[in-house]
């Protein structure tokens, strides 16, 4: 039982390139989420997913694209990154939305963009 | 859902009860309390919940006051691993409760020998 695993841990890009992030559950979560974390800004959350199928907005999501085709999977995908991302991102997922408070947190991916 | 207020930081001595507070003075009366803590460069994990009740686990014991205004997460025997940033969080429990589950700046607390 692995839990939540995201690939890469860590990544350099250059600005305008894009790149996805992946982030795979084996718990059978229905809730699945992306977070972004900067230094003095705390947790901020970028999308989220209630299931295979729906996906919805945070409070960051411009720059971000998600899709969750599978319960296991919801990659974060950054058509063209910039600067302004460079950041630690977690991926987390719980039982249910209903359940968020129980979250299962990623290692996290470290990402700079030149 | 309510906000949470934290000391930003705290040190305890290893081998001591660490008491972490938290207010949160708005909470209502379907809304629970969450503790987790984020160990440096890792992901947040959850330590415990409760809703009115003192509530214990292999990891801590959370203790909310009779009128659930504030709470304390409490370590009993803090070890250096123990140093990370605790985080309060009041969140409904509802399966209809799709929202975001919000992250403040925590408590930073730091476990000396």
């Amino acid at each position: 039982n692995a839990g939540v695993t995201q690939t890469p841990k860590f990544q350099v890009l250059k600005t305008g390139q894009s790149m996805t992030l992946q982030c795979a559950q084996d718990m059978n979560h229905e809730y699945m989420s992306w977070y972004r974390q900067d230094p003095g800004m705390g947790l901020r959350l970028i999308h989220y997913s209630v299931g295979a199928g729906i996906t919805d907005q945070g409070e960051v999501p411009n720059g971000y694209n998600v899709s969750r085709s599978t319960t296991e999977d919801f990659p974060l995908r950054l058509l063209s990154a910039a600067p302004s991302q460079t950041s630690v991102y977690f991926c987390a997922s719980s039982y249910s939305a209903g359940l968020q408070g129980k979250l299962f947190f990623g290692s996290g991916t470290q990402l700079s963009v030149l | 859902d309510a906000k949470t207020t934290q000391p930003p930081s705290m040190d305890c001595a290893e081998g001591r009860a660490a008491n972490l507070p938290c207010n949160h003075s708005t909470i209502s009366g379907n809304e629970y309390v969450y503790w987790y803590r984020q160990i440096h460069s890792q992901g947040p994990q959850y330590i415990i919940h409760g809703l009115k009740n003192n509530e214990t686990n292999e990891m801590a014991s959370l203790i909310i006051t009779e009128d659930r205004k504030s709470s304390t997460l409490i370590l009993p025997h803090a070890t250096l691993r123990d140093t990370a940033v605790y985080y309060c969080i009041v969140r409904v429990f509802s399966s209809s409760n799709t929202g975001k589950l919000i992250f403040g700046q925590g408590t930073t607390l730091q476990v000396k020998p």
